[in-house]
């Protein structure tokens, strides 16, 4: 069975600074991996996604992922973070032949002045 | 940018009752699909429709639910005889085809006192 596991529950980051939430997945074929944001009281918001091709995917509001599958790993990456980034962050999986997205825990991101 | 909607937007209702929550995916979308967000805990599939029956659905989504597409536009869930352990945000999401990316909704917060 597929799963996600997103390491750090909470982070903590500068305004400004770089960011990087961890993802990493089980499943035996090429998966299909997304990154969702969710603001509070608001909906999942697609930031980006991870189909085939180029390893190295860009989404919206300035974030970027890269697909590393010896390490079964999706990081989000982002250079500089602004206040507007703090929310909670879900990395989640797909996978060709069923439509069920299977979701990590989230991680809660903070953005301190 | 088309959007999926979702009435209403919280819902309170006491233990026993039938609740039917809203969702209107978006208009060209064939895939339609409900999760449900336990607090503090990951987003989980429940079921996914596709041509007016169920595709695939999760051990969650036993007898007690039930999903329809009573018109052309509107998706619903239905619990008929909710717990309280159903309390939880439902997320409707749709999707152009199969294995492509999943556009969710607000969200129904549901509170079964």
């Amino acid at each position: 069975a597929q799963s996600v596991t997103q390491p750090d529950i909470h982070i903590t980051v500068s305004e400004g600074a770089s960011l990087e939430l961890r993802c990493n997945y089980s499943y035996g074929a090429t998966p299909y991996l997304f990154w969702y944001v969710q603001s509070p009281g608001q909906g999942l918001q697609l930031l980006l996604k991870y189909f085939s091709g180029d390893t190295l995917v860009q989404g919206i509001k300035g974030f970027e992922a890269e697909f590393k599958r010896s390490q079964s790993a999706f990081n989000l990456r982002k250079p500089s973070v602004h206040w507007s980034d703090a929310a909670e962050y879900f990395c989640a999986v797909g996978n060709f032949g069923n439509e069920k997205l299977t979701f990590g825990t989230g991680t809660r991101l903070t953005i301190i002045p | 940018e088309p959007e999926v909607t979702q009435t209403p937007s919280h819902q309170v209702t006491q233990m026993g009752q039938e609740v039917i929550l809203r969702c209107v995916p978006i208009s060209n979308h064939l895939y339609f699909y409900w999760y449900r967000q336990i607090l503090g805990q990951k987003v989980e599939f429940l079921v996914s429709f596709y041509n007016n029956e169920i595709s695939e659905k999760s051990e969650i989504f036993d007898d007690q639910f039930s999903v329809e597409r009573p018109d052309g536009s509107n998706f619903t869930l239905k619990i008929r005889s909710t717990k309280l352990e159903d309390s939880a945000m439902y997320f409707c999401a749709s999707s152009v085809d199969r294995n492509y990316e999943q556009y969710f909704g607000p969200g129904t917060r549901l509170t079964v006192t």
